[in-house]
């Protein structure tokens, strides 16, 4: 059973266009992280956030925790052909030594 | 780029056959991880590292163990392979532990095992 199931699994789009991904839990998280991860590369961090109802701005990326610390969403505006790629959120439960990690969010972006 | 490297890149092996996965990191790190990354279940932990030769169990342990004897370096054996181990494998560094609210994971460029 996957703690964390992130939705779309997968998301075709043309570009221009906006989307939003979005990652759930029946478990609360002290914090959330979404990485990108590109084919062939390991993940990389995207932010960061650790406060119920926080929302971060990473240019036309908009990340934002859900009050409740459940659930956590990623709005892309204007969708570009380099925001393609796998989408990963993961949460740190409180006492818990590793993260969990999603099912992640395929994104191909058509120019 | 966080200087980590994984060794080998790629790996076909038969079933039954001891493997060992290397990741090697330039940054002096106190915490390493090794990740399996699966379809459909995004990455899921099978042992970290919290210091020279201070090992942990992840969520997917079995048929894994691991060594840390310098800093530098975190090894990980299949001591017998099997086919639901094929996978690819991520290493990954940490200056602070999971614990620490916004510590960053960096992770290397992946190893792709296929037992056969």
């Amino acid at each position: 059973t996957q703690l964390l199931e992130q939705s779309p699994q997968f998301l075709s789009i043309q570009e221009g266009e906006n989307l939003t991904v979005y990652c759930n839990s029946s478990s609360v998280f002290s914090s959330l992280q979404w990485y990108r991860q590109e084919p062939g590369e390991g993940p990389v961090l995207l932010v960061t956030v650790v406060t119920g109802g926080e929302v971060k701005k990473l240019k036309r990326l908009t990340f934002q925790f859900g009050d409740a610390r459940k659930d956590s969403s990623l709005h892309i505006t204007a969708a570009q052909p380099g925001d393609t790629g796998l989408y990963l959120c993961a949460g740190h439960k409180t006492g818990a030594n590793n993260l969990f990690f999603g099912t992640g969010t395929r994104l191909t972006v058509i120019p | 780029d966080a200087g980590i490297t994984q060794s080998p890149r790629h790996k076909v092996t038969e079933t039954g056959t001891p493997v060992t996965l290397r990741c090697h990191q330039t940054e002096n790190h106190r915490y390493m991880y090794w990740y399996r990354q699966d379809p459909g279940h995004g990455l899921r932990l099978i042992h970290y590292s919290y210091g020279v030769k201070d090992t942990d169990k992840g969520e997917v342990s079995d048929g894994y163990s691991v060594s840390r004897s310098k800093t530098e370096d975190f090894l990980l054996t299949l001591e017998s392979a099997t086919s639901s181990q094929t996978s690819v494998y991520f290493c990954a560094i940490s200056d602070y532990g999971t614990r620490q609210l916004g510590s960053e994971q960096y992770f290397g460029p992946g190893t792709r095992l296929t037992v056969t």
